[in-house]
């Protein structure tokens, strides 16, 4: 169990640009979760998909942002034409499908728009 | 829609100290209640889930209790030690027939300072 990793850890961009992070769950696991956490703010659900299909997105999630999970293994989020309110930590998270079963936390993308 | 509310944002103890840190919200069709900590600039690692048809969960010096009924959670936290400072976050979860485990509705959290 290697646990869920997100790459990169820290981005820094200019307003404008696209940005595009990763999420790899733990192996077993097919739920994936995005959350959004701004300073001082508990994280905020965006997305979750189970295998490949995306199951709910939150109206967080603007026509900017997409997600996707093409295989049902790895993830990505991608935000467009990032604007300086996008400026976050990046959380993606994974779970058994099981209820009661917790969801297992990746160390966070920080995103910085400047 | 769910709210989660943790007061106060932040607290500081002495070592040793036993405290108590609240948290409520305001659906009480909840599926299960789970606390978190978060240290700083790190994701979340998850401490005790608390199902719906439970009253507590404990592990080691944690003692998390729910009261759906009330919406009220807490985390209690025996002993203290300069190792526990970090932020605890609760989260919710919604009912089976509204998606369980999916969506987590996480309150700001309690930003907790041990002092040695």
């Amino acid at each position: 169990d290697t646990g869920v990793s997100q790459d990169p850890r820290h981005k820094i961009t200019k307003r404008g640009q696209n940005v595009t992070f990763r999420c790899d769950p733990i192996s077993e696991h097919n739920r994936l979760y995005w959350y959004r956490q701004t300073l001082g703010q508990g994280p905020e659900f965006l997305t979750y998909f189970q295998n490949e299909a995306q199951l709910e997105k939150s109206r967080l999630l603007s026509d900017r942002f997409s997600a996707e999970r093409p295989k049902g293994s790895f993830s990505t989020l991608e935000i467009q034409r990032t604007e300086q309110g996008d400026s976050a930590m990046y959380l993606c998270a994974s779970s058994l499908d099981r209820v009661q079963e917790t969801q297992y936390f990746g160390p966070g993308t920080r995103l910085l728009v400047l | 829609k769910q709210e989660v509310t943790q007061i106060p944002a932040a607290l500081s103890v002495p070592e040793g100290e036993n405290l108590v840190l609240n948290c409520s919200f305001t659906d009480s069709a909840i599926y299960n209640l789970q606390w978190f900590r978060q240290d700083p600039g790190k994701g979340l690692t998850s401490l005790l889930l608390i199902q719906s048809s439970q009253r507590e969960q404990t592990s080691g010096r944690l003692n998390a209790s729910l009261d759906k009924s009330s919406g009220r959670s807490t985390l209690y936290i025996a002993a203290s030690q300069p190792g526990d400072s970090a932020t605890y976050l609760c989260a919710a979860s919604p009912t089976l027939f509204t998606g369980a485990n999916s969506k987590l509705t996480f309150g700001k959290g309690i930003t907790l300072s041990v002092r040695p």
